[in-house]
């Protein structure tokens, strides 16, 4: 079965300050797909990151990072110098080939940002 | 480009009273996804059609629950009749359909039941 696990229901921190957002997922397939996405208030899921199983090479893209680990099964994400208006909620997905690509969501993290 | 269009955006309606929820896929995308998203949870599969076909309806609630894609592009997610524990909010997604393929959301409906 496939699971991802955000174990932080909230956090908040003060502008500027840098903030991880833990991600743990399950599987036994080998070829997965693993992302990150962000919904504000407005409601939409907005896309931010894609990894494959294959690829443990972390990426930085702008005041975003995001740290795979295949030996903690882990997909950590960090946002540098962080602003208001990086409040939102963010989940953490995982998509199997052998599971018809569907999406397992985490349970989200929910930042709040403060001035 | 547009993305995914979901209407309405908000709908109240008393218990046991029918109601559609409408979807508009980006375009060419040929995989759509519902999901059902309750509060202070993630998003959960309801359904996933590849053109016209659904593929994976396992976690769709049949005997209240229905869902069409016409002709491979637009969707209705049907309710009928509503009970209390369908307030949640309904989204749908579409993508490619390639491997591994990222998922693009609109902006959901925020059903309440009373």
């Amino acid at each position: 079965a496939q699971k991802v696990t955000q174990a932080q229901t909230e956090i908040s921190v003060v502008e500027k300050e840098d903030v991880t957002l833990d991600c743990v997922y399950e599987t036994r397939d080998t070829t997965y797909y693993l992302f990150w996405y962000k919904q504000p208030p407005s409601g939409e899921l907005v896309f931010l990151i894609r990894r494959n199983s294959f690829d443990e090479q972390n990426e930085i893209s702008g005041r975003y990072s995001w740290n795979f680990q295949k030996s903690t099964s882990s997909f950590n994400f960090t946002i540098t110098a962080s602003q208001v208006v990086d409040s939102a909620v963010y989940f953490c997905a995982l998509s199997v080939r052998n599971y018809g690509q569907n999406f397992v969501f985490g349970p989200g993290t929910r930042l709040s940002v403060l001035p | 480009e547009a993305g995914v269009v979901q209407s309405p955006r908000y709908k109240i309606i008393e218990k046991k009273q029918p109601v559609a929820f409408w979807c508009n896929p980006i375009s060419g995308h040929n995989t759509l996804y519902w999901y059902l998203q309750n509060l202070g949870q993630g998003p959960e599969l309801l359904i996933r059609y590849e053109n016209e076909e659904a593929v994976d309806d396992s976690q769709l609630p049949k005997d209240r629950f229905s869902a069409e894609r016409l002709k491979g592009v637009d969707s209705t997610l049907k309710i009928q009749p509503a009970e209390l524990g369908d307030s949640a909010v309904y989204l749908c997604a579409s993508s490619d359909g390639q491997g591994g393929d990222i998922q693009y959301f609109g902006a959901g409906t925020r059903l309440s039941v009373l």
